[in-house]
């Protein structure tokens, strides 16, 4: 099966700067989703972006966006402008052809006032 | 329109007895997911419906657990035997197949369960 990898397990920012998480994947297949969903303390999960492994261009959702490397296997995540509401965790998924779903660990993101 | 909805949104259980938990995914929504996730860690993987059969049961931890579908609708996780370890938010997840895997999952609230 597919694995994905966080290596972050929490990462802060300040309030308005830009942050930066990591994950990458290993799978043999050539084409894929990958996705960052966020989970706020209400542990509703929540879809942030989407990227298609045959797109080029990375995958942009107004203050997050993606940089995705598929020789390298990574997806990360960078959201700028950082609010208060962006503290939650934030998982890294895979989607293969099959459907199956498989999530990273997490990253918990706390934002500084 | 709905989401998904879990039932019961919260069970407390002794250790031994069988627990059913209850996913209701969005109506036309082929595929449905259960993730474990334990206070404060990821999501574990535990099996994936596509309506109604089951073509990866591979996250099952053990033959405790069981999990059905029926007319491509409701699922329930079952649990016998509940050990504590058992104790987490079981959350159920849905997408739409025929969208390819570009679907997202869309998912409920969770249940969660606490073993005593």
């Amino acid at each position: 099966a597919q694995t994905v990898t966080q290596s972050q397990p929490e990462m802060s920012v300040q309030e308005a700067e830009t942050v930066t998480l990591s994950c990458t994947y290993d799978t043999s297949e050539s084409d894929y989703y990958l996705f960052w969903y966020k989970q706020p303390p209400s542990r509703q999960m929540i879809l942030v972006i989407r990227q298609e492994a045959y797109k080029q261009q990375n995958a942009t959702e107004n203050r997050f966006s993606v940089n995705f490397q598929k020789a390298a296997k990574s997806f990360s995540l960078k959201i700028s402008d950082s609010q208060l509401g962006d503290a939650a965790m934030y998982f890294c998924a895979y989607k293969g052809v099959f459907n199956d779903m498989r999530f990273g660990a997490g990253t918990r993101l706390t934002v500084k006032p | 329109g709905a989401g998904v909805s879990q039932s019961p949104s919260n069970k407390v259980t002794e250790k031994g007895k069988d627990v059913e938990l209850r996913c209701d995914p969005i109506s036309g929504h082929t595929a449905l997911y259960w993730y474990r996730q334990r206070l404060g860690q990821g999501l574990e993987f535990l099996i994936y419906f596509q309506g109604n059969s089951a073509p990866d049961k591979s996250g099952l931890p053990s033959d405790r657990f069981s999990a059905e579908r029926t007319g491509e609708s409701v699922s329930t996780l079952t649990i016998q035997r509940t050990q504590q370890e058992d104790s987490a938010v079981y959350l159920c997840a849905s997408s739409l197949a025929r969208g390819g895997f570009y679907s997202p999952l869309h998912f409920g609230n969770g249940t969660r369960l606490t073993v005593t």
